[in-house]
Order: structure tokens, then C-alpha cells, then sequence
């Protein structure tokens, strides 16, 4: 079946230091992957999305790239700022099913100053 | 612009008693609708999707439905609510034949 796997958090950084969440996923066909960044207390919000492989897609400082020959969508950032202490969830489409998302368990990234 | 509400913003229920959250979509007509929960820790867990007014999937056996009365309307209900239904309920859309879905800014549910 489909899924996604994430890499355990939490994540804790020093401002400025160099970012990547590992995401990898299992899926038939050509799903589009997704990036949601969730903020304490709030709803998700998108931060990025790739529909093919070798999509990079990119928002706010933040990339990732769509890997089908390692199934992976890692997302990076060169220098985290204490306001991108969040929690990071990796999602897949399922087109064939009313377009639900699979996510991951997420990532929480404690960015200290 | 599309946007989507979600009330009430925090909600604090006795066991046993009845829930209704709703969840509306602006600037945007036809969308598939989404409801989500959020338990302890981060996990989403998907619960019900529509693609239309009327036509509800259920994607776990549980204490909870869904209706959706309006195109733009979804509505999440209860009988009687339980201790394990406390959460944080997310509600989402998507454009028919789009990609990603847009959340709401949830509803914070604690049943005691």
C-alpha cells in the first residue's frame, strides 16, 4: 500500500544551521509530494509541493526535491531561523481516492537562538 | 481568494454529551471536503471525505459522522461523545481535480 515515513523527531537546531527532515514513501504510480508545515495551535499549512520526479519545489527557504529512484522527498534549509520551530509533515497524493493525503508522523524542529 | 472556517475554535464537552463542528469554504464552489483528527502527539488521522453535497466516505469505524448539507458546508457530529474523542479536528478542501488540500484552523475538542 501507500505510506510515508518520516524521520524521528524532535529536531533541535542552533539558528542558522543547515536543515534536512528525511521523508521517504511507498506508493503505485506517480504521486505528487508535499511538504505542511504546522505552526503550534494552528491548522497545516502547504510549504512546498512536487508533482513528477525530479520536481524541486521550494517556498520561504525551503526545497526539496522529488527522488522516484530513491522514493524520497528530504526537505532542506541552509540556515533555520527560531520562527521555523514547527512540526513538518510529509504527504502523498492518492488521486484515486477522492484525492486523500497520506502523511507521515511528522517532525517536530526546535530551532534555539 | 478561497478561505474556510472552522467554529468553534475550542470546545469543552462532558462524556455522553453531543458534538457538532462545522466547517465552511469560501471562493470556491464543488470542492472535495476533508475532516481530519489530531490526537495526542502529531499523527493526522483522515476520518471522513466528500465529493459532493450528500456523498460522505468514512475512513474509520468510530463514535463520529459527517454530513455535508451545502455545497460548502461539512459538518462533523456525535451522539455521545467519549473520553477518546478528545483532539484537535482539522477540516480541509481541495479543488476538484487538484492536488494539495488547504486546512482549516482546526477545532480544539477536550471531553472530560
Amino acid at each position: 500500500g501507500n505510506s510515508v515515513t518520516q524521520m524521528e523527531g524532535p529536531v533541535t537546531l542552533s539558528e542558522e544551521a543547515f536543515l534536512t527532515i528525511n521523508c521517504t514513501y511507498t506508493a503505485t504510480g506517480y504521486p505528487s509530494l508535499f511538504w505542511y508545515v504546522q505552526y503550534p495551535g494552528e491548522g497545516l499549512q502547504l510549504l512546498l509541493k512536487a508533482t513528477k520526479a525530479d520536481d524541486k519545489g521550494s517556498n520561504k527557504g525551503f526545497e526539496a526535491t522529488y527522488r522516484k529512484e530513491t522514493t524520497s522527498f528530504h526537505l532542506e534549509k541552509g540556515s533555520v531561523q527560531v520562527s521555523d520551530s514547527a512540526v513538518y509533515f510529509c504527504a502523498l497524493n492518492r488521486y484515486n481516492q477522492g484525492g486523500k493525503l497520506i502523511f507521515g508522523q511528522g517532525t517536530e524542529l526546535s530551532v534555539k537562538p | 481568494s478561497q478561505t474556510i472556517h472552522q467554529w468553534p475554535a475550542t470546545l469543552v464537552q462532558p462524556v455522553g454529551s453531543p458534538l457538532s463542528l462545522e466547517c465552511t469554504v469560501e471562493g470556491t464552489s464543488n470542492p472535495n471536503l476533508y475532516w481530519y483528527r489530531q490526537a495526542a502527539g502529531r499523527g493526522l488521522q483522515l476520518l471522513f471525505y466528500s465529493v459532493g453535497i450528500g456523498q460522505i466516505s468514512s475512513e474509520v469505524p468510530q463514535n463520529l459522522s459527517a454530513s455535508r448539507p451545502q455545497d460548502r458546508q461539512f459538518i462533523l457530529s456525535s451522539k455521545k461523545l467519549l473520553l477518546s474523542d478528545s483532539g484537535f479536528y482539522l477540516c480541509a478542501w481541495r479543488f476538484r481535480g487538484g492536488d494539495e488540500q488547504f486546512f482549516g484552523p482546526g477545532t480544539r475538542l477536550t471531553v472530560l
